[in-house]
Parts: structure tokens; sequence; C-alpha cells
């Protein structure tokens, strides 16, 4: 398993702006995941981070709204830019050591949008 | 696309069992079974790979029919602090790039 750290733990924007989240493990790892969940619903895949190459984004994400970096192996961030209410959400960023392989979670960033 | 999870809830005594299903159109290469707990991240459980086995964690275990795509998660006796959101993950492996789907959660609540 892993320890996984995310900053900010939760945050209020004002439409408009951005915001940066960071996801630390104490680990390296290959493989690096960002999920958003509303409350009381499953988890949604935003993208692939490995490093090295560029973010896989999934269907409905694109990198313009969030950008993503993963400068090294124990390290990633995901940008929540130009927000609106609907980005109201729970982010998350998971972590595994090989593709398929069992994910561990950080606590999640809850940003509220007003 | 997302797998399908069965029931949507459940509300058990202590000591009861439970079943949660979770099956999915597509060829799999694993099911990965995850329990999310009011406020906290998703954790871990068990992870069954192609092959049609079935996994044991404590009192709780998992079986994987890959014909079926089909994958369940046994839950016996259960105790109190089995409470939470059950997820099962489905990852199509290298074709689906090792990514995991989330089925949309089966609800526990297990009552003394």
């Amino acid at each position: 398993s892993a320890v996984i750290s995310q900053k900010p733990s939760r945050d209020i924007c004002q439409r408009g702006t951005s915001l940066t989240i960071q996801c630390q493990v104490d680990s390296q790892v290959t493989m690096m995941f960002w999920y958003r969940q509303q409350p009381g619903q499953s988890l949604t895949l935003i993208a692939t981070a490995n490093q090295g190459s560029e973010a896989t984004y999934e269907s409905g994400f694109v990198i313009d709204k969030f950008p993503i970096s993963r400068p090294n192996l124990t390290f990633s961030t995901l940008t929540v830019s130009n927000m609106s209410p609907e980005d109201s959400s729970i982010y998350l960023c998971s972590v595994a050591w090989t593709g398929g392989g069992e994910q561990y979670f950080g606590p999640g960033t809850r940003l509220t949008v007003t | 696309q997302q797998p399908v999870q069965s029931p949507q809830a459940v509300i058990l005594r202590e000591g009861e069992d439970a079943v949660i299903n979770c099956s999915s159109s597509k060829a799999l290469y694993s099911v990965h079974w995850y329990r999310q707990k009011h406020g906290e991240a998703p954790v871990f459980l068990m992870i069954l790979l192609k092959g049609g086995e079935q996994k044991g964690h404590e009192k709780i275990s998992a079986s994987f029919n890959e014909k079926k795509q089909q994958s369940s998660l046994y839950l016996t006796a259960s105790q109190l602090s089995y409470s939470g959101t059950y997820f099962c993950g489905t990852e199509m492996g290298n074709t689906g790039g090792f990514k995991t789907i989330f089925g949309a959660g089966t609800r526990l609540f297990v009552k003394a």
C-alpha cells in the first residue's frame, strides 16, 4: 500500500477562477489517476497520468479544462480551470504500481464553486 | 462501459450474509472491489484476475466468472464495520488502457 496526501482537503472558489490540486505519494508509483465523485455517486475517471508522457483523458474531459502534470514518480497535480458551479465535486487521486493492479486512493479534495 | 451492480442497497442485521453482484457487457481482464465509508476514500478489498478465481479476505470473499463477465462479492457473518458503499471496478487490460471503470455502487448498512 501507500500513503497518499492531497492538498487542499477542501476549498470554496469563485466562478471563473482555477484551482490546482496536489497529490503526493510516499513511494514511487507507475500510474496515477484522477477521479471525480459527486456525493453519493460513483467514481468517474478524469485522466491517467503517467510520468514521462502526456496524460490520457477520458471522454468528456479535456486538457484545457483539466490540465495535469506528472513531474516525477511521487507527485501529480490536477488543475480545474475556469470553474463553474458544475465543477463542484470531490476530486480524488489514486495510484497503482502495475497496469490493471489495485489502486490506492488519496483522501480527496472537496471543491465548492460559488 | 460502466459495469452494473446489484442490488443498489441492502440492509442487514449483524451476523447476516450478503452477496453483491457486478456484471459487464465487455470481456474483462480483472475485477476490483473497493469499500467506501461516508466521507472517506475508497479502500481496496481485493482484485480478481482473468482465470475464474475466487479469493478470500477474512469473512469477505469474491468470485470472478470471466465467461459470464460477472463477479460476486460475498460478505458472511456481517459486522457493523462492513457498512459502507461497495464498488466494483472492471478492467479490460491493455486493450482498455489499464483503466478501471467503476459501477454505481451498492450501499450496505449493517445494524445491530
